[in-house]
């Protein structure tokens, strides 16, 4: 099953791009990276997905290496509102994503 | 349109006492689960229901029992607590997609076991 390496915390200036970068080396060739935060203990909230290409919303981009063994999330003017844990996440069967301990973004004024 | 809403949001029970978590998502979601998350953890899949009429276990379905009620509830029931099963429990649904999976979350259901 793929599992994901993320640094346990990272700082961001209000008003500047967050990156946040996800090891995911045992992916397999179907298998999608998902990102999710959870703001001060509420429940998940999905963020973006993608599987080969990279990915924008209206919330962030994600960018997957072409190897796939590696993505970063972009919050592209991080606000104070963006202060959680972010997951990065590969599916690992139908019905199940491994959620690991995630990065704790604190975004700083 | 509520989302994903759990009862209760708050719990504390004694050892050995019962206890059933109520989900229900106004959606039209296929699938529907339940997590637990323990302090500095991230989720882990307690049961998962991928359709009406059926359940199965996840990562750690010890000590819980589930019922898909209908399509848009999923409880969970602890028989007998145990302190090691004080967490926040989180519901979560999605819709049937093929490839993505992209789950709803609810608020959590914290409860604590003495």
């Amino acid at each position: 099953d793929a599992k994901t390496t993320q640094p346990p915390s990272m700082d961001c200036a209000e008003g500047r791009a967050a990156n946040l970068p996800c090891n995911h080396s045992t992916i397999s060739g179907n298998e999608y990276v998902y990102w999710y935060r959870q703001i001060h203990s509420q429940g998940p909230q999905y963020i973006i997905h993608g599987l080969k290409n990279n990915e924008t919303n209206e919330m962030a981009s994600l960018i997957i290496t072409e190897d796939r063994k590696s993505s970063t999330l972009i919050l592209p003017h991080a606000t104070l509102r963006d202060t959680a844990v972010y997951y990065c996440i590969v599916q690992t069967g139908a019905n199940n994503l491994f959620f690991g301990t995630g990065t704790r973004l604190t975004v700083i004024p | 349109n509520a989302g994903v809403t759990q009862t209760p949001k708050f719990q504390v029970l004694k050892t050995g006492q019962s206890m059933t978590l109520q989900c229900a998502q106004d959606m039209n979601h296929n699938s529907m689960y339940w997590y637990r998350q323990d302090p500095g953890m991230g989720l882990r899949l307690i049961y998962y229901s991928a359709s009406e009429g059926t359940t199965d276990k996840g990562e750690v379905p010890n000590g819980y029992n589930v019922s898909r009620l209908n399509k848009r509830e999923f409880s969970l029931r602890l028989e007998s607590a145990a302190p090691s099963q004080t967490s926040v429990y989180f519901c979560a649904s999605r819709p049937y997609r093929a490839g993505a999976n992209v789950l709803t979350f609810g608020a959590g259901s914290r409860l604590t076991v003495l």
